[in-house]
């Protein structure tokens, strides 16, 4: 069974400080890796893509990916009340020989940002 | 922005009975799917969609249900007669499958989602 894991925390930081959320990951033929942020009762929505080793920014948020460990890991910056949420590690093993295959989700990491 | 859009946001049914979720997805995407989330549960996958056939489905993606593209825009999910553990948050999905550099680009983006309450 493929699987992706993550602590269901919840992980509590301040208002302004770094969030760090973390991701493993058993199907070393994964490709591609996403974060999506979920609030209650709510659907997926995507952050960050990630598809190569090292660091991807966009905005206050960095993903890393460390295939050899089989880790990717969010980092969010200045982190706000509005962060508050549970966020969502998935993978896809799709190739360009291959197409897109399915997403595999972990059970997600609930992030709270007191004020 | 495009969007995913699913209808209805909730449903209602009896066991035994058959619904049929809609989703529209984002116009110029090529892949399409279908994934569920019971309550404090992971997202989990059902099926994905693409050139008209299904391309692959989970082993929860029974002979209970089935998917259409019955015409340029919508995408729904069937299913014929529905158990209480199907209760659940639909959520349909599209992307739009092209290569970028030596990848291909799958990010997918999720509609808001029906709640299905068997009773």
């Amino acid at each position: 069974q493929k699987e992706v894991e993550q602590n269901s925390g919840p992980l509590s930081v301040p208002e302004g400080a770094i969030a760090s959320l973390n991701c493993t990951y058993s199907d070393r033929g994964s490709q591609s890796f996403f974060w999506y942020r979920q609030y209650s009762g709510k659907s997926p929505e995507l952050i960050m893509s990630i598809y190569s080793n090292g660091d991807k920014e966009d905005g206050r948020f960095t993903a890393q990916l460390n295939k050899a460990s089989q880790y990717v890991s969010l980092l969010i910056r200045d982190s706000q009340p509005s962060d508050s949420a549970t966020y969502l590690c998935a993978s896809e093993r799709g190739a360009l020989n291959t197409g897109f295959q399915k997403l595999v989700f972990g059970t997600g990491t609930r992030l709270l940002v007191s004020p | 922005e495009p969007e995913v859009t699913q209808t209805p946001s909730h449903q209602v049914t009896q066991m035994g009975q058959e619904v049929i979720l809609r989703c529209v997805p984002i116009s110029n995407h090529l892949y399409f799917y279908w994934y569920r989330q019971i309550l404090g549960q992971k997202v989990e996958f059902l099926v994905s969609f693409y050139n008209n056939e299904i391309s692959e489905k989970s082993e929860i993606f029974d002979d209970q249900f089935s998917v259409e593209r019955p015409d340029g825009s919508n995408f729904t999910l069937k299913i014929r007669s529905t158990k209480l553990e199907d209760s659940a948050m639909y959520f349909c999905a599209s992307s739009v499958g092209h290569v970028i550099q030596d990848h291909m680009n799958t990010e997918a983006f999720f509609g808001q989602g029906t709640r299905l309450t068997v009773v």
